[in-house]
């Protein structure tokens, strides 16, 4: 059993279009992220929800905005796709405490 | 702000060991991770140590941390090929609740 999935794996788009991903945990953890990670590794949070309640909303465009439907699901969906949205994009979940956040295996997002 | 600091790039030879350097400057940080990231995948969590420990161990890998100098380490006993990978130090931001990272350490391991 997977204990973060995301769907889809690879998004190809272009420019303008609009897009969703979709994160799901199995794992029963309170808080969930979206992360960015760009052409040369570098990992940034982008958002975070906590039992449904966003709690981290880092410097992102309002054309991203994220939704949790319940504490297992946290999507992610972008308006008006750009170039530089280009970049893989992975959801974690964390329970309390160590705050050990388990990664999903990623979306690769293509603009073009 | 949280910053996490690593060198780029590690080649080490089948059967060495590896380590590989982190520097943080939140003092306040309470966990310190090791991720690995292989390629086209997602962060495996490897390891993590609490603020108020030296050392781990755990099988092959060992973490220290030098909580004066904000300077953690991960010790990979044996390197093997499969252990090529891009691995990621990261520091829990207690008032987030949000983990930064580092940029990544490509450990490449030559037979």
């Amino acid at each position: 059993d997977t204990a973060v999935s995301q769907t889809p794996k690879y998004l190809v788009t272009q420019m303008g279009n609009d897009k969703s991903i979709k994160c799901e945990q199995n794992l029963g953890h309170d808080t969930m992220y979206w992360y960015k990670q760009d052409s040369k590794k570098f990992l940034k949070i982008m958002f975070s929800y906590n039992n449904k309640e966003l709690i981290i909303n880092e410097t992102v465009p309002n054309r991203f905005s994220p939704k949790s439907p319940d504490k297992a699901h946290l999507n992610l969906h972008i308006n008006s796709l750009e170039l530089g949205d280009s970049a893989v994009y992975f959801c974690a979940a964390a329970s309390g405490g160590t705050y050990e956040q388990y990664f999903g295996p990623g979306t690769r997002l293509t603009v073009t | 702000g949280e910053d996490v600091e690593q060198s780029l790039f590690l080649s080490v030879r089948e059967g060495d060991s590896s380590v590989i350097n982190c520097t943080y400057t939140d003092s306040s940080s309470t966990y310190l991770y090791w991720y690995k990231q292989e390629p086209g995948a997602g962060l495996q969590l490897l390891t993590y140590i609490f603020s108020n420990m030296d050392m781990k161990q755990d099988q092959r890998l060992t973490v220290l941390l030098n909580k004066k100098d904000k300077h953690l380490s991960l010790r990979i006993a044996d390197t093997q090929t499969g252990d090529s990978a891009i691995y990621f130090c990261a520091e829990r931001d207690t008032g987030r609740r949000a983990l930064t990272f580092g940029s990544g350490t490509r450990l490449q391991v030559q037979p």
